[in-house]
């Protein structure tokens, strides 16, 4: 499986400020998805992030609040900005391990943890 | 859109029993159910998975069988360790959406020594 590097692992952040993630993987994979973990709670996709072309957002989420840069084949970044405490979450980074089948499994780093105060 | 409904919210065996999670799924299109695990300070990491094409898929001590007819499918653990405490989270796609997860709601499981 692939090695997912996320940077920072945690942070406290200030309200109104900006924190930029970045995910970085040992190899190179066509599609590259962000989730958010809310407290104590289960796992939503944020956003598609495909080399070379805009993220694909999910309803409920949008660009302005979660620029997604997709540089290259190995990695991404996901911003969250103008923070409010209700974006203190875990924020994961995952990719296809192209296994067999129509659906490959979904392998994930191990996250940032982000507070907002 | 899919829905993905997962019980128990907590559960709590004796070290060498045997745990049952059960996840029910809304969308019949939804083919592929991953299972993962997430221990404290880590990202969840996939510890078995089934296509709809399967009823039943083993892998030593951990198994899950799915019932397609009642859009069901459930994770077996056997022998349970203390290492096996975590919570664990089902999961559910579409054809050629398999980034695109639905979770269920995780299940805190504790094994006592």
């Amino acid at each position: 499986s692939a090695v997912i590097s996320q940077k920072p692992s945690r942070d406290i952040c200030q309200r109104g400020t900006s924190l930029t993630i970045q995910c970085q993987v040992d190899s190179q994979v066509t599609m590259m998805f962000w989730y958010r973990q809310q407290p104590g709670q289960s796992l939503t996709l944020i956003a598609t992030a495909n080399q070379g072309s805009e993220a694909t957002y999910e309803s409920g989420f949008v660009i302005d609040k979660f620029p997604i840069s997709r540089p290259n084949l190995t990695f991404s970044t996901l911003t969250v900005s103008n923070m409010s405490p209700e974006d203190s979450s875990i924020y994961l980074c995952s990719v296809e391990y192209q296994g067999t089948g129509p659906n490959s499994p979904l392998h994930f780093g191990n996250g940032t943890r982000l507070t907002v105060t | 859109g899919e829905n993905v409904e997962q019980h128990p919210s907590t559960l709590s065996v004796q070290e060498g029993d045997s745990a049952v999670i059960k996840c029910t799924y809304s969308d019949s299109a939804s083919n592929y159910f991953p299972w993962y695990k997430q221990e404290l300070g880590k990202g969840p990491q996939l510890i078995i998975d089934i296509r709809s094409n399967v009823g039943e898929k083993k892998d030593q001590r951990i198994a899950v069988t799915l019932n397609k007819t009642a859009k069901h499918f459930s994770l077996h653990i056997t022998e349970t360790q203390p290492e096996d405490s975590a919570v664990y989270f089902c999961a559910a796609s579409k054809p050629n959406q398999g980034g695109k997860l639905i979770f269920g709601q995780g299940t805190e499981l504790s094994v006592k020594p």
